[in-house]
């Protein structure tokens, strides 16, 4: 089976501090690693996925992820956040070759002007 | 263009009724998913259409829960003899090829059942 936990249920910052949210996962095999965003009133969004290669991977809105196999961690960064950053955010996994994707329960980022 | 469309956009039932939702995925993308999302809680997978192979249904809680899709175009999601714990909101996704592809999201439909 696999799994994605985000162990913060919040996460606040002020507008033009570095954002991180945390995820973590378990799966057998290799992973595949992706990020969604749900705006308010707004379907879920696509920010950027990790299938192989360099363990950075860069997105939309100018995210950016780093896998770490030794952690099984995929945690979504920001450098610089903005007030419309505020949004719920949801880490995934699936097996190689398998088209099930795994959600976790989300992370609610709330960005201060 | 269309995204993924998804009716009705919400929908209040009583208890015991049968209650139809649509996804009208985006043309030319092959899979399509259902996935539930109750109040708090992630996303859970229901099931997978991948053109014209068996759907993948093992994410059903139950024999109450069925869907179709024909071909590669409109998918409804039925759910019979509603209960409350059924309310949720209910998002359907398409990709171009599943597996590795992101996957493109209705704004969903939000059910409840009193």
């Amino acid at each position: 089976a696999q799994s994605v936990a985000q162990p913060e249920d919040q996460v606040n910052v002020a507008e033009g501090n570095p954002l991180t949210v945390k995820c973590t996962y378990s799966v057998s095999g290799n992973p595949y690693l992706f990020w969604y965003v749900q705006y308010p009133n707004r379907g879920l969004q696509f920010l950027l996925k990790y299938i192989t290669g360099d363990n950075l991977v860069k997105g939309s809105y100018g995210f950016e992820a780093e896998f770490n196999k030794s952690q099984t961690s995929f945690h979504l960064k920001k450098p610089s956040a903005l007030v419309s950053d505020s949004a719920l955010y949801f880490c995934a996994v699936s097996r190689y070759n398998d088209y099930k994707l795994s959600f976790g329960a989300g992370t609610t980022v709330t960005v201060r002007a | 263009g269309a995204g993924v469309s998804q009716s009705p956009s919400n929908k209040v039932t009583e208890k015991g009724k049968d209650v139809e939702l649509r996804c009208d995925p985006i043309s030319g993308h092959t899979a399509l998913y259902w996935y539930r999302q109750r109040l708090g809680q992630g996303l859970e997978f229901l099931i997978y259409f991948q053109g014209n192979s068996a759907p993948d249904k093992s994410g059903l809680p139950s024999d109450r829960f069925s869907a179709e899709r024909t071909g590669e175009s409109v998918s409804t999601l039925t759910i019979q003899r509603t209960q409350q714990e059924d309310s949720a909101v209910y998002l359907c996704a398409s990709s171009p090829l599943g597996g590795t592809s992101p996957l493109h999201f209705g704004n969903g439909t939000r059910l409840t059942v009193t």
